[in-house]
């Protein structure tokens, strides 16, 4: 499978615990997306990266989270000392540098407990 | 800045009922468009895309929408839903320089 790939896909985890997440975009894309999509919402963007660099992040992003890309290939998406409002899907998606389509992987299905 | 309005929560219809699903946007300027569907159990998966040219656009599973540049909409419609159709469609818009922005979804379950 040459998609995006995604894991854990379900994690849950206790309030104040740190929590990582790992996505694989596909392997020639340079630019890299996370969203974050709640129940009833569409995806809403956290932050992107294209190669290594992180270009823009969204003010829904607090100091909590951190996301890297180290190389430019799969990127990390760590949230610290989770709150229960942190419980959401964490979408990544990925594009080519011409084209605007974004390729989306399955998620990670955050539970705060 | 920019929005993404979908104006229809949940949507049921019949087998073989046509379907237009609504989507406006804030921006005037140049923009890309989207419409995502995802399907139970499934990832995001790209329905049918508007860049430039004529904005009557054709996508998979025989999805169509059209870009309304004075309306600022970009409608998804389908002559006949079958079963299979059965998802949850995202609008999206693509500005330059940002990322995807998204509506907030539209349900839609067909009934065999």
């Amino acid at each position: 499978d040459t998609g995006v790939s995604q894991d854990p896909r379900h994690k849950i985890t206790k309030r104040g615990q740190n929590v990582t997440f790992r996505c694989d975009p596909i392997s020639e894309h340079n630019r890299l997306y996370w969203y974050r999509q709640t129940l009833g919402q569409g995806p809403e963007f956290l932050t992107y990266f294209q190669n290594e660099a992180q270009l823009e992040k969204s003010r829904l992003l607090s100091d909590r989270f951190s996301a890297e890309r180290p190389k430019g290939s799969f990127s990390t998406l760590e949230i610290q000392r989770t709150e229960q409002g942190d419980s959401a899907m964490y979408l990544c998606a990925s594009r080519g540098l011409v084209s605007y389509e974004q390729y989306f992987g399955p998620g990670t299905r955050l539970t705060v407990t | 800045a920019q929005s993404v309005s979908q104006h229809n929560h949940h949507v049921i219809l019949s087998e073989a009922a046509s379907l237009e699903l609504g989507c406006n946007y804030s921006y005037g300027g140049t923009v890309n468009l989207f419409w995502y569907v995802q399907y139970p159990g499934q990832h995001l998966q790209l329905l049918l895309k508007y860049f430039s040219g004529d904005p009557l656009v054709k996508g998979i599973k025989g999805f169509e929408a059209e870009f309304i540049k004075s309306k600022f909409s970009f409608n998804l419609r389908k002559p006949s839903v079958q079963w299979s159709d059965t998802a949850e469609y995202f609008c999206a818009v693509y500005q330059a320089g940002t990322a995807l922005i998204f509506g907030k979804g539209t349900t839609l379950s067909v009934s065999s």
